[in-house]
């Protein structure tokens, strides 16, 4: 079964350093990997996801997010956090079905970004 | 562009009780989605569709909950009773086709069942 991994519930950081929100994922096949950000009271926007092509994915707001194969991994980074950044984050693979993807996310627990001025 | 709209925004009903959410896609997209976030957990997905059609529900309780999308635009999510333990937010996603495309969420009905 396809399942993502958040190993770390809280990630603190200070302002203007980089940051890092770790994602494993266990998929059989070449997986289709979600970043979201959910704030206070809002549902989840999308930040970014890899689907085919170049390693190293873009996002909003400066965000990135590196996949690797090897690792089974899909790390969320920026390279200076802002305040503004603190969040909860969620990593996210599409399912696959017996005949291939169906639609459906499955979510990780979450990760919560602490960024304190 | 209109993101997806979902209504009410906070429901507080006493367990036994029924509830209804809506929810209405952004426009053009022919796949809706329904997921359920209890406190302190990722989404979990509820019911598919695509246009009028259920694609998975195989996650959907469905001696308490239904969903319809009857002309393949909003939806609706009952709960007939609800328990405790329904008490979680309701969000809604849609997209314009359910296979590499991105899902947009909805703002979310939080629910506190009583």
């Amino acid at each position: 079964a396809q399942s993502v991994a958040q190993p770390e519930d809280q990630v603190n950081v200070a302002e203007g350093n980089p940051l890092t929100v770790k994602c494993t994922y266990s998929v059989s096949g070449n997986p289709y990997l979600f970043w979201y950000v959910q704030y206070p009271n809002r549902g989840l926007q999308f930040l970014l996801k890899y689907i085919t092509g170049d390693n190293l994915v873009k996002g909003s707001y400066g965000f990135e997010a590196e996949f690797n194969k090897s690792q089974t991994s899909f790390h969320l980074k920026k390279p200076s956090a802002l305040v503004s950044d603190s969040a909860l984050y969620f990593c996210a693979v599409r399912d696959k079905g017996r005949s291939g993807n169906t639609g459906k996310l499955i979510f990780g627990q979450g990760t919560t970004l602490q960024v304190k001025p | 562009e209109a993101g997806v709209a979902q209504s009410p925004r906070y429901k507080i009903i006493e367990k036994r009780q029924s509830v209804a959410f809506w929810c209405n896609p952004i426009s053009g997209h022919a796949t809706l989605y329904w997921y359920q976030q209890i406190l302190g957990q990722g989404p979990k997905l509820l019911i598919q569709f695509q246009n009028n059609g259920v694609v998975d529900d195989s996650q959907l309780p469905k001696d308490r909950f239904s969903a319809e999308r009857l002309k393949g635009v909003d939806s609706t999510l009952k709960i007939q009773p609800a328990k405790l333990e329904d008490s979680a937010v309701y969000l809604c996603a849609s997209s314009s086709d359910w296979s590499t495309d991105t899902q947009y969420f909805g703002p979310g009905t939080r629910l506190t069942v009583l």
